[in-house]
Order: C-alpha cells, then structure tokens, then sequence
C-alpha cells in the first residue's frame, strides 16, 4: 500500500474548524483514504474513509484532490473531546494490514 | 458484547517470563488483527485470522509470538521469554461481514505491556 505523509502535530481553537492534510503521491487506483484517530489511552477509531468523491458524516468532512495525491480531513468544529492523533492510511480493497504511520497530533485549545 | 474487548488491560512481566494476551471480538465478527503500538508511535500489524485460520502472520517479529483462534472467536497472543523490547500496547482489532465493504476496524483498548 502507498504510505502517506502527515504534519507531526497542529493546534485548533475549540469552535473553529480542524483542517488536517495528508499527502499519498503514490497512490494508486484502487486504494482508498481511510482516517483513524487515536485518543489517549484509547484503541483507534474509524473516522471516515473515501477513493474519489469528498464525504461526508456526521464526524468529518474528507476532502480528496482531484489527482488524489493529497487530502484533507475537516472537523467543522473542533471540541476539547477531539485532541486526539489522527491517522490518514491508504488501504486497497481486501488488504489485511492497515499502515499507520505516525499521524498527526491534534491539540484543541480552549 | 458491544465491542472489543481486551484483557489484562496492563501486565507487568518479568524478562524472561511468558505471557498471554487475550482479545474478545465482537460477537460474529470473522477478521481479527493483532497490532503492537510502541510509545509515541503508531500501531504496527502483526498478524491476521479469518475465523480460526491465521491468514497472515508476516508482522510477528519472531518467533517468540504467537497467536491462536482455535473456535474463530476469542483470539490469544502468547508472547514467551518476553524481552524489554517487547513492552508497549497490543492492540486487538475486528471487522465484520457489514463492514468488510468500508473496511472499518473496530479497535478494543488494547493490553500494555511492561517488561522489567
């Protein structure tokens, strides 16, 4: 699977929206975006995940380029509950493993 | 049960003992990971069931793990002579038959493990 590249860390003011990018230059047609995060002493959790088209739930907004070398996570209002580390992994239909990465680590200020 | 669900939540071993970790899935979820997650780092795969068969163990870094399934439910990592290196936090991951399409992982809270 393609690896990705993420910044180390980012602060986001409580209420305003978390932008957090990823690059995946070499990614390839069938591999999806997927997102985790990681809350402190916490199991990873599923955020969202895409391979085209931008989604949308009721956690994130996932924003893909149109050469989906890159992506961008959007919290539309970060809260204190959302530090946390967050992953970006590129995944193929029917791989096993997951590669995490170091990801992200988000620190919402009061 | 409602999730996954990881016990010891902490063990402290002493070099060279043995040790087992054990990872309750959610009930009729047939693929089950276990990843390692060192300090300040992200989780590493070490090996993959679906139901009792062990698809892949490429991950584990020797032979002193070992992993089982042998009713394609509960899952136990058994880690022997343990080593200093071994200590971090062994997470136990499932993925259902809804979610094989999304491909979403249901993460349990993990074991951490201490060597001393």
């Amino acid at each position: 699977d393609a690896k990705t590249t993420q910044p180390t860390s980012m602060d986001c003011a409580e209420g305003r929206a978390a932008n957090l990018p990823c690059n995946h230059s070499t990614i390839s047609g069938n591999e999806y975006v997927y997102w985790y995060r990681q809350i402190h002493s916490q199991g990873p959790q599923y955020i969202i995940h895409g391979l085209k088209n931008n989604e949308t739930n009721e956690m994130a907004s996932l924003i893909i380029t149109e050469d989906r070398k890159s992506s961008t996570l959007i919290l539309p209002h970060a809260t204190l509950r959302d530090t946390a580390v967050y992953y970006c992994i590129v995944r193929s239909t029917g791989a096993n493993n997951l590669f995490f990465g170091t990801g992200t680590r988000l620190t919402v200020i009061p | 049960g409602a999730g996954v669900s990881q016990s010891p939540r902490y063990k402290v071993a002493k070099r060279g003992q043995d040790v087992a970790l054990r990872c309750d899935p959610i009930s009729g979820h047939v693929s089950l990971f276990w990843y390692q997650q060192a300090l300040g780092q992200g989780p590493e795969f070490l090996t993959y069931f679906q139901n009792e068969a062990q698809l892949d163990k490429s991950g584990l870094p020797s032979d002193r793990f070992f992993a089982e399934r042998p009713e394609g439910s509960v899952s136990t990592l058994k880690i022997q002579r343990t080593q200093q290196e071994d200590s971090a936090v062994y997470l136990c991951a499932t993925l259902g038959r809804g979610s094989l399409n999304t491909g979403e992982l249901f993460f349990g809270e993990g074991s951490r493990l201490t060597v001393l």
